[in-house]
C-alpha cells in the first residue's frame, strides 16, 4: 500500500520564525490533506489539496503530485501553532492513510 | 454550523461494562469512520461507511462494532470493553465522489476520550 512519510519528526521554533514541514508518499492519490492537532487533541483542517498550493493566512500550502510530495509552510509562527501536524493521503482505497505527524512546540 | 458531534467527550468505565459512543454530523456527508488513537501508533481507523446501511472493517476492528441506520448518525459500540480499548476517539465525515471513499475532505468530531478499568 502507500506510504506515508512526513519530516521532520519534531520541530522547536522561537515565535516569529518560519517553518517548512514536509509529506512524501509512495504512490499517486486521489486525497491528500493537512491537519492540525492542538494541545487539547482536536483534529483540524488546515488544507484539502491534492494538487496545487492554497494559502490561508500564514499558513500555506503546495502539493506536486508528479513529484510525491507536499509542503506546509508556516510563517511568523505563534505558540498556538504548537501541536502535531498530520498529512493524510487517498489512494486507490477507500482509506485514508495518515502519517506519523510533526511535533511542533513554538516557545515564546 | 457544520460539524461533526461526539458524546461522550470523557469517559471512565470498567471492563465488560457495555458502552456506547455516538457520532453525528449535520453535513449531509455519505462517508463516515472511526478512529483510535495512541501513543506511538498515529490513527488507526476501527471501521467505516460508505452510506446507509454499509459498513466495513478498518484496521483494527477487533472488540468494536458499528450500525449506520441514518444517514447522520454512526455509533461506535463496546459490547465489552477492555483495558487494551482505553484511547482517544475521533469520529469523522465526508462527501465522496467516485469509486472510492477517501476522495473527500475528511471533517473530525472532537475526540471521545475512553478509560477501561
Amino acid at each position: 500500500g502507500i506510504q506515508v512519510e512526513q519530516s521532520p519528526p519534531d520541530l522547536i521554533l522561537q515565535e516569529g520564525a518560519n517553518s517548512t514541514l514536509r509529506c512524501n508518499f509512495s504512490d499517486s492519490v486521489n486525497n491528500l490533506q493537512w491537519f492540525h492537532q492542538n494541545p487539547w487533541g482536536q483534529l483540524i483542517n488546515l488544507f484539502y489539496i491534492p494538487s496545487g498550493t492554497k494559502q490561508n493566512g500564514r499558513l500555506s500550502a503546495t502539493t506536486v503530485a508528479t513529484e510525491r510530495y507536499s509542503l506546509l509552510y508556516i510563517s511568523s509562527s505563534q505558540t498556538t501553532d504548537s501541536g502535531v501536524y498530520f498529512c493524510a493521503i487517498g489512494g486507490a482505497t477507500n482509506k485514508l492513510i495518515f502519517g506519523t505527524g510533526t511535533l511542533l512546540a513554538v516557545q515564546p | 454550523e457544520a460539524q461533526v458531534t461526539q458524546n461522550p467527550r470523557y469517559l471512565i468505565t470498567v471492563t465488560g461494562k457495555k458502552l456506547t459512543v455516538t457520532c453525528s454530523q449535520n453535513m449531509n456527508h455519505e462517508y463516515m469512520s472511526w478512529y483510535r488513537q495512541d501513543p506511538g501508533l498515529g490513527l488507526r481507523q476501527i471501521y467505516y461507511s460508505m452510506n446507509v446501511e454499509v459498513t466495513d472493517k478498518g484496521d483494527v476492528p477487533e472488540g468494536y462494532k458499528v450500525s449506520r441506520k441514518e444517514k447522520r448518525n454512526f455509533p461506535l459500540i463496546l459490547e465489552s470493553p477492555s483495558p487494551n480499548q482505553t484511547s482517544l476517539y475521533f469520529c469523522a465525515s465526508s462527501f465522496y465522489s467516485g469509486v472510492f471513499a477517501n476522495t473527500g475532505e475528511l471533517f473530525f468530531g472532537e475526540g471521545s476520550r475512553l478509560t477501561v478499568l
